[in-house]
């Protein structure tokens, strides 16, 4: 049972452009979610988090969005640059802080063409 | 910022034998780790939680016996995977959380473990 959900396992788009990296979830216990950017052979660098009081939460390029009502979250890049390309996973948690552990999504690999 | 090291970041062994795999917190105190596994185009699954001296919490359908998980300091965990068979070759990767309620868990870069 996928209780994290992201739909689209890969996204291609042009650089400059936007990039829309969707995820949804069913429990309605999670609280607290974040996304994780993945290259080859490398450990989950984490992105941007947000906290279910919160609807969006912006950080430089990267900027997520929570609708709870639906139980659902994105992550915009924008512009979108080459050196985004990687997967990238959604992770929901019942709690804030770093000592909760995660629910994770299957990844969307993202490839940004120059 | 965090750094977890993972070692070894690759294993290829016999069938039968133990392995094991430690996650090292570098330059934080880990309250808590966490050890999952991915395979090849799943999600990452969590395997159990441990915490600095106490016994590790395992997920529903992970073998405690199979699997030994010891957290014995703050900065160090290790994961064996005892009589490894083919069926137990994977992705396994740990990640340290401070226990700052404003961090997030810090991964390490994975062990793939490839048993003949």
């Amino acid at each position: 049972d996928q209780q994290v959900k992201q739909n689209s396992p890969s996204l291609s788009v042009q650089e400059g452009r936007i990039s829309i990296l969707n995820c949804d979830y069913t429990n309605s216990m999670f609280d607290y979610f974040l996304w994780y950017k993945k290259y080859p052979a490398e450990g989950p660098t984490f992105l941007i988090s947000i906290s279910s009081i919160k609807d969006k939460n912006e950080d430089g390029r990267f900027t997520v969005f929570l609708n709870k009502s639906a139980k659902h979250l994105s992550l915009h890049i924008v512009p979108s640059q080459p050196g985004d390309s990687a997967v990238y996973f959604c992770a929901a948690s019942g709690r804030g802080g770093s000592n909760y552990k995660l629910t994770f999504g299957k990844g969307t690999l993202l490839t940004v063409n120059p | 910022g965090a750094v977890v090291s993972q070692h070894p970041s690759r294993v290829i062994c016999k069938s039968g034998t133990s392995v094991k795999i430690e996650c090292r917190s570098l330059d934080f105190q880990a309250t808590t780790m966490f050890w999952y596994r991915q395979f090849p185009k799943q999600s990452l699954m969590l395997m159990a939680t441990s915490n600095e001296g106490s016994k590790a919490t395992y997920e529903q359908g992970v073998e405690k016996d199979k699997f030994l998980i010891n957290h014995a300091s703050l900065t160090l965990s290790t994961l064996t995977v005892t009589s490894a068979h083919p069926e137990d070759s994977s992705f396994y990767i740990c990640s340290a959380g401070t226990g700052d309620l404003n961090q997030p868990q810090h991964f390490g870069d994975g062990t793939r473990l490839s048993i003949l």
